[in-house]
């Protein structure tokens, strides 16, 4: 069974720091390139960052570009979300999800970053 | 980047069909999917490549894309569909858009 859970979350001040995790289990992590997606309160699906299953490539949304930075360990199949400068309207659930090549198949219950300002 | 558009919210009867659109400049070249999104929990992938079924969806569960608009369809829609639905879309550089969802309403 395929599992994604999302850690480290935390409340941070605007323009600090934070890194989350995303421990993958039941499926052979390194051949998949997965996601990062969030969730403001209330609003829709917002895609942040993909990486490929060997970090040759790495994209980025245009609202984090230059802030985040997404890599991977393939030895510990974990995702891993680096958030510098952070600002407020960075606030949201983020959820890591795997990437078919047809889709974002699995998806894990996310980690709730809050931004104070 | 470009912008996926969806009507806010729809609403059906139980037992009739709901059709939940999604229009956006880059339909024309790129697949859209969808996702099935219950409060409080992860989002569910419930058509892929415009018109795919992943296993275990049920039948029910349709989709099409003809111009630039994506279309999910629910037929005999049941009290357990209602939930918010999510289309998507990618480019040939990468990158990733979600539409802004729309919450289908079983009255």
């Amino acid at each position: 069974e395929v599992q994604l859970l999302e850690s480290g979350g935390v409340l941070v001040q605007r323009g600090g720091s934070l890194r989350l995790s995303c421990a993958a289990s039941g499926f052979t992590f390194r051949t998949y390139a997965m996601s990062w997606v969030r969730q403001a309160p209330g609003t829709g699906l917002e895609w942040v960052s993909t990486i490929g299953g060997k970090s040759r490539s790495a994209y980025y949304a245009d609202s984090v570009k230059g802030r985040f930075t997404i890599s991977r360990d393939n030895s510990k199949n974990t995702l891993f979300l680096q958030m510098n400068s952070l600002r407020a309207d960075d606030t949201a659930r983020y959820f890591c999800a795997r990437n078919r090549g047809d889709g974002f198949d699995s998806w894990g219950q996310g980690s709730v970053v809050t931004v104070s300002s | 980047s470009y912008e996926l558009t969806q009507p806010p919210s729809v609403s059906v009867s139980p037992g009739q069909t709901a059709r939940i659109t999604c229009s956006g400049d880059a339909l024309p070249k790129h697949y859209a999917y969808w996702y099935q999104q219950k409060p409080g929990q992860a989002p569910v992938l419930v058509i892929y490549k415009d018109s795919e079924r992943p296993s275990g969806i049920p039948e029910r569960f349709s989709g099409s894309r003809s111009g630039t608009t994506g279309t999910l369809t629910i037929s005999g829609v049941q009290a357990e569909d209602e939930a918010d639905y999510h289309c998507q879309s990618g480019d040939s550089s990468g990158t990733w858009v979600f539409g802004g969802g729309t919450k289908l309403t079983v009255l």
